[in-house]
């Protein structure tokens, strides 16, 4: 059975950082691309950054260019995010999501990021 | 930017038929867009139902089905069950530096 689940999230003041963790199991990880999908409070899903098998691609979405860097390790079966320069409209619940052969299949139960001061 | 659009709200009720539909600002949805489907409960995890159109996971229910429709991707519920009122939101494949989009997400419900 396919598990993954995601850790780091806090309350943080604007400005600040987290790094995000999303452990994996189940799966051969290194083998997929993976995703962070984010959701604020009463909103809608937004699809945040990706990453390839060996972590040689990254994309992001335009509002987290710069500051937010997607990572992994095939070692350790993990997934990362760490965000630095955080503002208030980064409170959300992120998700770690497996997306291989445009399928979104498995979803990680999410981490609650909130920025306030 | 791409946007990628979706009904705010749909009604249907118990045993009826509804499609839902996703748009994008760039043009006709094909194939090529690898079009997601998801549920979303309310306090729940987003539980995919449909993915590349029409293909199904082995969770997925037999009355929902994806299709492309009149330049659009569409998610139809077939025999809707009170138990299918949720928030369904579309993810569209664009390519280039920012690849995934997600629509805004169709509000529900069964009355």
């Amino acid at each position: 059975e396919v598990q993954l689940v995601e850790s780091g999230g806090g309350f943080v003041q604007p400005g600040g950082s987290l790094r995000l963790s999303c452990a994996a199991s189940g799966l051969t990880f290194s083998s997929h691309w993976m995703s962070w999908v984010r959701q604020a409070p009463g909103k809608g899903l937004e699809w945040v950054a990706n990453i390839n098998e060996d972590g040689s691609q990254k994309y992001y979405v335009d509002s987290v260019k710069g500051r937010f860097t997607i990572s992994r390790d095939n070692a350790k079966d993990s997934l990362y995010l760490q965000m630095n320069s955080l503002r208030a409209e980064d409170t959300a619940m992120y998700y770690c999501v497996k997306d291989t052969n445009w399928n979104y299949n498995y979803w990680g139960q999410g981490t609650l990021v909130t920025v306030s001061s | 930017q791409t946007v990628v659009t979706q009904e705010p709200s749909l009604t249907v009720s118990p045993g009826g038929t509804v499609t839902l539909t996703c748009a994008s600002s760039t043009g006709a949805v094909t194939s090529g867009y690898y079009p997601n489907w998801f549920q979303q409960k309310p306090g729940q995890t987003p539980r995919a139902l449909i993915y590349s159109t029409n293909n199904k996971h082995s969770w997925t229910p037999a009355r929902f089905s994806g299709s492309l429709l009149g330049g659009k991707a569409a998610l139809t519920l077939s025999g809707v069950q009170p138990e299918d009122e949720a928030d369904y939101y579309c993810l569209l494949f664009h390519g280039g530096a920012q690849p995934w989009v997600f629509g805004g997400g169709t509000k529900l419900t069964v009355l």
